[in-house]
């Protein structure tokens, strides 16, 4: 059975820096995309980045480019995100996804992680 | 980079009723596009992929058309377990960026 397992909720103060996980499980972690997916409070999903953990590749949507960084360590088979300098705006639920295959679309998803940033 | 818009944003409808949600992309992505659904405090999931092939164990209410700049998710007879934001992404930009509609939230009266 494929799994991602996020790491838990954090609270933090503004300027700190953040890295959250996501780890898979019953599947060839090295040879699958696994993506970051933003969710404000009370808002639509919006696509952050995507790794591919076999080569660490990575791509950034223009929103979040520079924000954040994804990474991957393929011997622990876990996939990350950090934050070097959190905002307030940050504040929200933070999801990986692995896809079905290919183009067509994400089947797996973790349960995500909600990070909140307030003085 | 491409554009999805979604509508409406919200519908309201009855138990029983068919009900359609339309996704417009800024252009041509062929059928590489995806719909997902979200209930509260719940990761989304995958309904449909390819614009109309139905994931497995989704319930066949549930279907996709479309080709090229628009697409159209469908609930054949809605249930009160449908109530939910369904969202649409485009993969024909794979793997990025991978960008979602706005989201259409759907209400049962």
């Amino acid at each position: 059975e494929v799994q991602l397992v996020q790491s838990g909720a954090e609270v933090k103060k503004p300027g700190e820096s953040l890295k959250i996980s996501c780890k898979g499980s019953g599947y060839k972690f090295s040879s699958q995309w696994i993506a970051w997916v933003r969710q404000m409070p009370g808002k639509g999903l919006e696509w952050m980045g995507i790794i591919y953990p076999g080569d660490s590749d990575t791509k950034y949507s223009p929103s979040f480019q520079g924000q954040v960084t994804i990474s991957a360590d393929k011997s622990s088979n876990t996939v990350y995100l950090q934050w070097s300098s959190l905002k307030a705006s940050d504040s929200a639920m933070y999801y990986c996804a692995k896809p079905l295959g290919g183009w067509f679309g994400f089947d797996d998803w973790g349960q995500g992680t909600l990070v909140t940033v307030s003085s | 980079d491409i554009q999805l818009t979604q509508s409406p944003s919200f519908l309201s409808a009855f138990v029983g009723d068919r009900v359609t949600i339309t996704c417009r992309t800024s252009q041509d992505i062929y059928s590489y596009l995806a719909w997902y659904q979200q209930k509260p405090g719940k990761a989304p999931k995958l309904l449909i992929y390819a614009a109309s092939s139905l994931q497995s164990g989704v319930p066949p209410r549930f279907s996709g058309s479309g080709s090229g700049t628009e697409f159209t998710l469908t609930i054949s007879s809605l249930q009160p377990e449908d109530s939910a934001t369904y969202y649409c992404q485009q993969l024909y930009s794979y793997p990025a960026p991978l960008p979602f509609g706005g989201g259409t939230k759907v209400e049962i009266k």
